[in-house]
């Protein structure tokens, strides 16, 4: 079965610090792996689209990982601000259909 | 160039009522989308039209049906509201069922079932 599993599920750290958001996933066949963030009350918006052969891709101060082998990725988020609260989405895509295989998401609250 | 709009915000139904929710998207994007969000849970796809003119299911459609008006919009239908429809809904748009193409969502519509 097709599944995206993220962790932690919750995380709160303080303004300033970093962090590490975790996914791993079992999907097949696999075309790319994203990472959304989604602000409370609003929909998700893009961060990151890695596809199998990109192991690094950054966006500001976030930047993403992906390890085709172990089926892994993260997200880092490097000196956090109180606008980063927000759930982060790893979602992948499977087949050449573009279908999306969404994760749980993780809920980062970042305090002053 | 507001992307994907989504009408109501917020809707409380009582069981058996009935709704539409409206989605249009200015981006002369092929094909569209229609997700539900629950707490715990990842976006699940409830339909979806890749192209104006076809419309397929997704992992969940029991209980819902969809019109691809034209192009630009693309409207989810409650037929008979049950409690378990609670949910956040979410359009969403992109230029092609491709791969490496990007989706952009609308803002969302909560619902609630009494």
């Amino acid at each position: 079965k097709n599944q995206v599993e993220q962790s932690p599920q919750s995380l709160i750290i303080l303004e300033g610090k970093n962090c590490t958001l975790q996914c791993n996933y079992t999907v097949s066949p696999f075309s790319n792996l994203r990472w959304y963030k989604q602000d409370t009350g609003r929909g998700p918006v893009s961060l990151t689209i890695m596809t199998f052969s990109e192991n690094t891709k950054s966006n500001g101060r976030y930047t993403a990982t992906l390890d085709a082998d172990t089926k892994q990725s993260s997200l880092h988020i490097t000196a956090s601000q109180l606008s980063d609260s927000a759930s982060y989405i790893c979602v992948v895509s499977s087949g050449n259909t573009g279908k999306l295989i969404f994760g749980q998401g993780t809920t980062l609250q970042v305090k002053p | 160039n507001a992307g994907v709009t989504q009408t109501p915000k917020f809707q409380v139904l009582k069981t058996g009522q009935s709704m539409t929710l409206q989605c249009a998207q200015d981006m002369n994007h092929n094909s569209m989308y229609w997700y539900r969000q629950d707490p715990g849970m990842g976006l699940r796809l409830i339909y979806y039209s890749a192209s104006e003119g076809t419309t397929d299911k997704g992992e969940v459609p029991n209980g819902y049906n969809v019109s691809r008006l034209n192009k630009r919009e693309f409207s989810l239908r409650l037929e008979s509201a049950a409690p378990s429809q609670t949910s956040v809904y979410f359009c969403a748009s992109r230029l092609g069922t491709g791969v490496m193409y990007e989706q952009y969502f609308g803002p969302g519509t909560r619902l609630t079932v009494t």
